[in-house]
C-alpha cells in the first residue's frame, strides 16, 4: 500500500521569501510518480509539479522546485519568490501502476503575508 | 474543452434523501476518478474507472454509495439514504491512459447533509 506524509498542517511565509514544504511517502514500487498539487480557497486542485520516480534529477517548474531524495523517500517541495497567490492548500500525492489511483497527503495551508 | 465538469457545485440534503452528482470528464480521458474531501483533509479515493469498467472501490464506499460510468464518458456518483458524515466534497478527476500520469480535477459538488 501507498502512504504519502506531511508532517506540517500550516505554514506561513513573507512576499518574495523562500519557503519548503515537506512530504515524505512509503511505496513497495520500483516505479511511480509523486505530485505536488495547489487547492486555493473554493477553488479547484491544480498541478504544480511532477516527478518521475526513475528520474535522478529534481523537477523545475519556474518558481516551484522539488528535493526529491528516493532512498529517504522524501519529496518536499520549494517555492521560491512567493507570491500572495500562492497562498493555498498543498498536496503531495504519488501514483503507481499498480493500482493506477493517486494517494494524497493530510496537505499543508500555506499562508503568504503581504 | 474546458476541463473536468462536475454539477452541481453545491448540494443541501435533508438525512435520508438520495442524492446523486454528475462529472465529465476531459474528452478524450479513458480514466475516471471519484474522490471524498472533507475540510482541512486531503482527497481520499473512492472509486475509479477505465472507461465504462469499475476496476477499483475503496472500502469507505459503503453499499449506500454507487457510482457508474455508462458508455465510458460522464460519471455519475450516487449516494442513497444520506447521512450526516456524508457532508463532505466529493471531487472527480481524470486522466489520460498514456503520459505523465497527471490527474486533472473538477471543482467539486459540495455535499451538506442537515
Amino acid at each position: 500500500a501507498q502512504t504519502v506524509t506531511q508532517s506540517q498542517p500550516e505554514m506561513s511565509v513573507q512576499e518574495a521569501e523562500t519557503v519548503t514544504l515537506s512530504c515524505t511517502y512509503d511505496t513497495s514500487e520500483n516505479n511511480y510518480y509523486l505530485f505536488w498539487y495547489k487547492q486555493p480557497p473554493s477553488r479547484q486542485m491544480i498541478l504544480v509539479i511532477r516527478q518521475e520516480a526513475y528520474k535522478q534529477q529534481n523537477a523545475t517548474e519556474n518558481r516551484f522546485s522539488v528535493n526529491f531524495q528516493k532512498a529517504a523517500k522524501s519529496f518536499s517541495l520549494k517555492i521560491s519568490d512567493s507570491q500572495l497567490g500562492d497562498t493555498a492548500m498543498y498536496f503531495c500525492a504519488s501514483f503507481t501502476g499498480a493500482n493506477s489511483k493517486l494517494t494524497f497527503g493530510k496537505g499543508i495551508t500555506l499562508s503568504v503575508r503581504p | 474543452d474546458t476541463g473536468v465538469s462536475q454539477d452541481p457545485r453545491h448540494k443541501i440534503t435533508k438525512r435520508g434523501q438520495n442524492v446523486t452528482f454528475r462529472c465529465d470528464p476531459i474528452s478524450e480521458h479513458n480514466r475516471l476518478y471519484w474522490y471524498r474531501q472533507t475540510l482541512g483533509q486531503g482527497p481520499e479515493f473512492l472509486t475509479y474507472f477505465q472507461n465504462e469498467a469499475q476496476l477499483e472501490k475503496s472500502r469507505l464506499l459503503s453499499d449506500r454509495f454507487s457510482a457508474e460510468r455508462p458508455k465510458g464518458s460522464f460519471s455519475t456518483l450516487e449516494i442513497q439514504r444520506t447521512e450526516q458524515g456524508d457532508s463532505a466534497m466529493y471531487l472527480c478527476a481524470s486522466r489520460a491512459r498514456q503520459g505523465s500520469r497527471e490527474a486533472f480535477f473538477g471543482q467539486g459538488t459540495r455535499l451538506t447533509v442537515v
